[in-house]
């Protein structure tokens, strides 16, 4: 596609249960980013990839979080064991690797935990 | 922890009045330095970009920013609004000391009243 995609837009889930948030970034863009964005809030970076390096996961802010990233392309932000502060606006960016690029972002995937 | 301040979390502003948006952020190393913006119900988008030289930067829509080493600030001007930039802004930095983690401000909602 033309850009950045994120599905499902929206997702209504149980507390105490998985879910598991897709990104599909632009062709040929080798980083990618996840980022929560909570109301009121700013843009919380959770996870980076670049190619085949090791991701940077400083951002996540639980144990319950991990992201994966398959054949450099489409990535899944996995969340375990839902709590109610998850709830959030969980957004996918990508960008070329080059000093200064600019991040195109998804839509988003608005999580509720009931 | 470097961090990004975006002081004001609003700013109603009448039709073709100017508008200032503050950013400040924490840290004394080299930065890049980008403002985005969000219109209502789309994506973030890049508004501009400081990279390096003129510490003047103009940007889409009429929107510049300048850059201030001393203050470590990069506040967003522009010198007669519409009602069409009512949006959400967010300002990022880029540090140099923390590989390619972009930090956002909390943003600043912009009201254009007409």
């Amino acid at each position: 596609g033309a850009g950045v995609s994120q599905s499902p837009s929206n997702k209504v889930t149980e507390k105490g249960k998985d879910v598991e948030l897709r990104c599909d970034p632009i062709s040929g863009h080798t980083a990618l980013y996840w980022y929560r964005q909570s109301l009121g809030q700013g843009l919380e970076f959770l996870i980076y990839f670049q190619g085949n390096s090791a991701p940077d996961k400083s951002g996540l802010p639980s144990d319950r979080f991990s992201a994966e990233r398959t054949g450099g392309s489409v990535s899944t932000l996995t969340i375990q064991r839902t709590q109610q502060e998850d709830s959030a606006v969980y957004l996918c960016a990508s960008s070329l690797n080059r000093v200064g690029e600019k991040l195109f972002f998804g839509s988003g995937t608005q999580l509720s935990v009931l | 922890a470097q961090s990004v301040t975006q002081l004001d979390s609003q700013v109603p502003v009448f039709e073709e009045a100017p508008v200032e948006l503050r950013c400040n952020y924490s840290s004394s190393v080299s930065v890049y330095l980008f403002w985005y913006v969000q219109y209502p119900n789309q994506g973030l988008q890049l508004l501009l970009k400081y990279l390096s030289g003129s510490t003047l930067v103009k940007g889409i829509n009429g929107f510049e920013a300048e850059f201030n080493k001393s203050q470590t600030s990069f506040h967003l001007r522009k010198p007669s609004v519409h009602i069409s930039d009512t949006a959400e802004y967010f300002c990022a930095v880029r540090f140099n000391n923390a590989g390619n983690m972009l930090t956002f401000g909390g943003g600043t909602r912009l009201m254009v009243k007409p």
